[in-house]
């Protein structure tokens, strides 16, 4: 299957500080999205991106979809304690002979008061 | 539904047995994903169901593992002679339309014994 490397794999930080994490694939993706996942529920989409160079926010987040369209960034600002959890990164192949979007392996965030 | 349901929440079953898990999707939703977490890994892909159309089952990983949607609706994912390798937690998914983000239920965590 297609190769999503997200990174860091795992962010502790003070609260308050700014955030920064990506992911990458090997090829041409049409969608991106970002979700983030707390302990013992399902993913919850954060925001999605449909076109290369598109830049959206979604209160505090804010995500890109790389010129390239090989390549996502979100990144989170002011954190705050309930920003921790895992996220993912997953998105659609352009020439996407599935039906499934193909997820990263998660950064996992944790804010320290 | 508001949401993705899904039942049970935890499943604890031992080696050799079959296990049901059950996914009631959002109400309209035509699409439907299953996906299974390992612990600290991303989420991978098992079967899509898009209306009456054939599922694409090409996620899953041994003949152990089906699923069939009943009506359109609801979705069970069964895995015959449990092995301990199987042990994740489930997640299901349901969308409007495929090129979209969907929204995932809590997931079940199944543990093997």
């Amino acid at each position: 299957g297609q190769q999503l490397n997200q990174s860091p794999q795992s962010m502790f930080i003070q609260e308050g500080e700014d955030v920064s994490m990506n992911c990458t694939s090997s090829s041409i993706f049409n969608t991106w999205l970002w979700y983030k996942q707390d302990p013992g529920e399902g993913p919850v989409l954060l925001i999605a991106l449909y076109k290369a160079g598109e830049l959206t926010s979604n209160g505090r987040l804010t995500a890109q979809f790389g010129i390239t369209r090989k390549d996502s960034f979100l990144n989170i600002s002011a954190s705050i304690p309930s920003d921790v959890g895992i996220y993912f990164c997953a998105g659609q192949p352009r020439r996407n002979t599935g039906n499934q979007f193909y997820f990263g392996t998660g950064t996992s965030l944790t804010v320290i008061p | 539904g508001a949401g993705v349901s899904q039942s049970p929440s935890n499943k604890v079953t031992e080696k050799g047995k079959d296990v049901e898990l059950r996914c009631d999707p959002i109400s309209g939703h035509t699409a439907l994903y299953w996906y299974r977490q390992s612990l600290g890994q991303g989420l991978e892909f098992l079967i899509y169901f898009q209306g009456n159309s054939a599922p694409d089952k090409s996620g899953l990983p041994s003949d152990r593992f089906s699923a069939e949607r009943t009506g359109g609706s609801v979705s069970t994912l069964t895995i015959q002679r449990t092995q301990q390798e199987d042990s994740a937690v489930y997640l299901c998914a349901s969308s409007l339309n495929r090129d979209r983000g969907y929204t995932f239920g809590s997931g079940t965590r199944l543990t093997v014994v």
